[in-house]
């Protein structure tokens, strides 16, 4: 299932320093969400798109920042690292906000921060 | 608020035995719920939901709504169905407002 991508797949970075988690989908997915994944609260929505240009928080945005120009890219930027967003990160993408249109999730990004 | 509680990080059953994984959901309205599987070094994906009343490799969930459960049963379990198993809930908003539990990680030993 290669329609989505995400970069990198592992990254360490150091306290305070901005980092970007990138996710390309292929399929022209109006929805496109960035879940945290951390032992003992399974996966949490940080931020999610509706379309281009149209972007909302979910559960756990504090931190995070992210951007939807094109549709098919949505960018996940953590503007100061810090060590409790160290976690899995997981992009994920649906053809629309419909239940029976299921979620598609990229490998994710595993995140040390140091 | 929605909330899913999956009260077991593993589950360790032999080949051939039955599974299930317990999932307990708390919503007011009329939940949708679903069951996501992540196998070893694969992506997270769908298994599946309660809307299309299927089955899927063998596993099927009934969604209880006077217990509020909706638990991942198969009768025979298989080594290749060990993996991470996910329940998660969506409001009738949509996929916005869709909660996971924390997870139970299934192992099945020959």
């Amino acid at each position: 299932d290669a329609g989505i991508t995400q970069s990198p797949r592992y990254k360490i970075t150091e306290t305070g320093r901005q980092v970007t988690l990138m996710c390309h989908q292929t399929w022209s997915h109006s929805y496109m969400f960035w879940y945290r994944q951390d032992l003992g609260h399974g996966l949490r929505l940080i931020y999610y798109s509706a379309a281009a240009d149209i972007t909302d928080k979910g559960e756990v945005p504090d931190g995070y920042v992210v951007s939807r120009s094109k549709t098919e890219n949505f960018p996940l930027t953590l503007e100061s690292a810090t060590r409790s967003q160290t976690s899995v990160y997981f992009c994920a993408s649906s053809e629309s906000r419909q239940l029976n249109s299921p979620l598609h999730f990229g490998n994710g990004t595993r995140l040390t921060v140091t | 608020a929605q909330r899913v509680t999956q009260p077991e990080k593993l589950l360790s059953v032999f080949k051939g035995a039955p599974v299930e994984l317990k999932c307990n959901y708390s919503y007011s309205g009329s939940p949708e719920l679903f069951w996501y599987v992540q196998y070893s070094r694969q992506r997270l994906q769908l298994l599946l939901r309660h809307i299309s009343r299927e089955s899927i490799k063998g596993f099927t969930a009934d969604l209880n709504k006077g217990e509020t459960s909706f638990h991942l049963k198969k009768p025979f379990a298989q080594e290749e169905d060990s993996a991470m198993y996910y329940c998660a809930l969506a409001g009738n908003t949509g996929f916005q407002k869709l909660v996971f539990g924390t997870g139970t990680r299934l192992l099945v030993s020959p």
